[in-house]
């Protein structure tokens, strides 16, 4: 069965920390994977998705980036953490197409 | 350019009755939608999908209908139950010629059940 792993379950960064967060999934190969977020009181936005090692497409221009570095890691990264960046992170994964896809349970970050 | 809507943030019901949730898209090139709930601080789970060359899925308590003409979708809970209050998000996607399969979420709907 497919399984994501995320981690750490709480974060509290200062303003202007760096930041990674880091996703990896079993069960599955070449899957499609996802990051996205949710704010307070706001819907899932998509941030980045990946359909393949090294392959990043971007939805949101922002401070945040992502990387793909091998095919069941996720990366999120961020140079420079602001406070609009607090949210509720979710890594998700897609195995086929017209699938339904798969999420991780998330990461609560708060910037302060 | 919100491609999905949810245009009730909350929907409170009494348990045993249907809860009906409803989602809008306006992009012409999904084909298939999906529904989630999810509790706070938590993931999303899956409910129930639906393809494009369908008008309606049902499993168990829960039914979803899609119409195309309308770009709308619509989830049905019958009987609802306490447990079933969450919130619901409704998704979508595409996977023809040019699309790569992203998936984008409504803003979701607030269900509440009342005993």
């Amino acid at each position: 069965s497919q399984t994501i792993h995320q981690w750490p379950a709480t974060l509290v960064q200062p303003v202007g920390s760096p930041l990674s967060l880091e996703c990896t999934v079993e069960g599955t190969s070449n899957p499609n994977l996802y990051w996205y977020r949710q704010a307070a009181g706001r819907g899932l936005q998509l941030l980045f998705y990946s359909v393949g090692i090294g392959q990043i497409s971007s939805e949101v221009p922002q401070n945040l980036s992502a990387s793909r570095p091998q095919d069941r890691q996720f990366i999120l990264s961020s140079k420079k953490l602001l406070l609009s960046d607090s949210g509720f992170y979710l890594c998700a994964l897609r195995a086929q197409a017209n699938t339904e896809a798969f999420f991780g349970q998330g990461t609560r970050l708060t910037v302060v | 350019d919100q491609q999905v809507k949810q245009n009730s943030p909350s929907l409170s019901v009494q348990e045993g009755r249907i809860s009906i949730l409803n989602c809008d898209y306006t992009n012409s090139m999904f084909d298939y939608f999906l529904w989630y709930k999810k509790y706070p601080a938590e993931g999303p789970t899956f409910l129930i999908s639906i393809s494009s060359i369908k008008d309606k899925n049902e499993d168990g308590r829960f039914t979803v209908f899609l119409n195309k003409s309308a770009k709308h979708l619509s989830l049905h809970i019958v009987p609802s139950q306490p447990g079933d209050s969450a919130v619901y998000f409704c998704a979508a996607s595409a996977h023809r010629s040019g699309n790569t399969g992203k998936l984008i979420f409504g803003q979701g709907t607030t269900l509440q059940v009342k005993p």
